[in-house]
């Protein structure tokens, strides 16, 4: 079946450094894609939602890269802070509404 | 402002026994509700999403049967039976229709975690 495989399962970085995470797909007709942070013991909170047609997304210390030639959707944390320390997945969604969730990274960011 | 309560936060479920979950919507903008489970390994899943007050479907995914209820507009309900490996299950709305998938306006609640005695 369709597959979200997201590297590094855990990541450790120095405040100020930055932090990237990968998602590959499998679904070439993936159509829309998502990054959701989980902080400890909370719900999932959606920091971005990209479309197909859109190759980089710029968010609030953050930016995300679609590379649709690879299938891969990545995350960077440009400056890393501990308040970024979270669980974060990436998600494909086809037009059939069935969504895939990667298995989450552990992020820890050190003071 | 919190779009969604479930309840309870949490619970010891006995082997064999089922337990009860329910999710309270707050804010009407948002009617499409969905339940999505999260394992022990923290993969998530989508469970159903339920629109209108006596939609009901049924589910069996490893490690627990699973049955959906919209109550009324502003409540969702889910019954976990058979349930062998503990869970957290999350409450979701969203402004738009979206079965099994994610939408920029759909919200996660604080989740129900469920641990087998």
């Amino acid at each position: 079946g369709e597959q979200v495989e997201q590297r590094p399962p855990h990541l450790s970085v120095r405040e100020g450094d930055s932090a990237v995470i990968i998602c590959t797909y499998t679904d070439p007709n993936s159509y829309y894609f998502f990054w959701y942070k989980q902080e400890p013991g909370a719900g999932l909170q959606l920091l971005m939602k990209v479309f197909s047609s859109t190759e980089i997304n710029e968010g609030q210390g953050f930016t995300v890269l679609l590379n649709k030639k690879d299938k891969q959707l990545s995350l960077n944390l440009t400056a890393a802070h501990p308040g970024d320390s979270a669980v974060y997945f990436c998600a494909a969604d086809t037009n059939a509404y069935k969504v895939i969730f990667g298995k989450g990274t552990h992020l820890h960011v050190l003071p | 402002v919190t779009l969604l309560e479930q309840n309870p936060r949490w619970r010891l479920v006995p082997r064999g026994q089922a337990v009860n979950l329910r999710c309270i919507l707050k804010n009407s903008q948002y009617p499409w509700m969905s339940w999505y489970q999260q394992d022990l390994q923290k993969q998530l899943q989508w469970l159903f999403t339920l629109r209108s007050p006596g939609d009901k479907e049924v589910k069996s995914l490893p490690g627990a049967d699973y049955l959906a209820t919209r109550v009324t507009d502003t409540e969702l309900r889910l019954q976990v039976a058979n349930m062998s490996q503990g869970r957290t299950l999350y409450c979701t709305c969203s402004a738009e229709r979206g079965l099994g998938g994610l939408q920029d306006t759909q919200y996660f609640g604080p989740g129900t975690r469920l641990l087998v005695l």
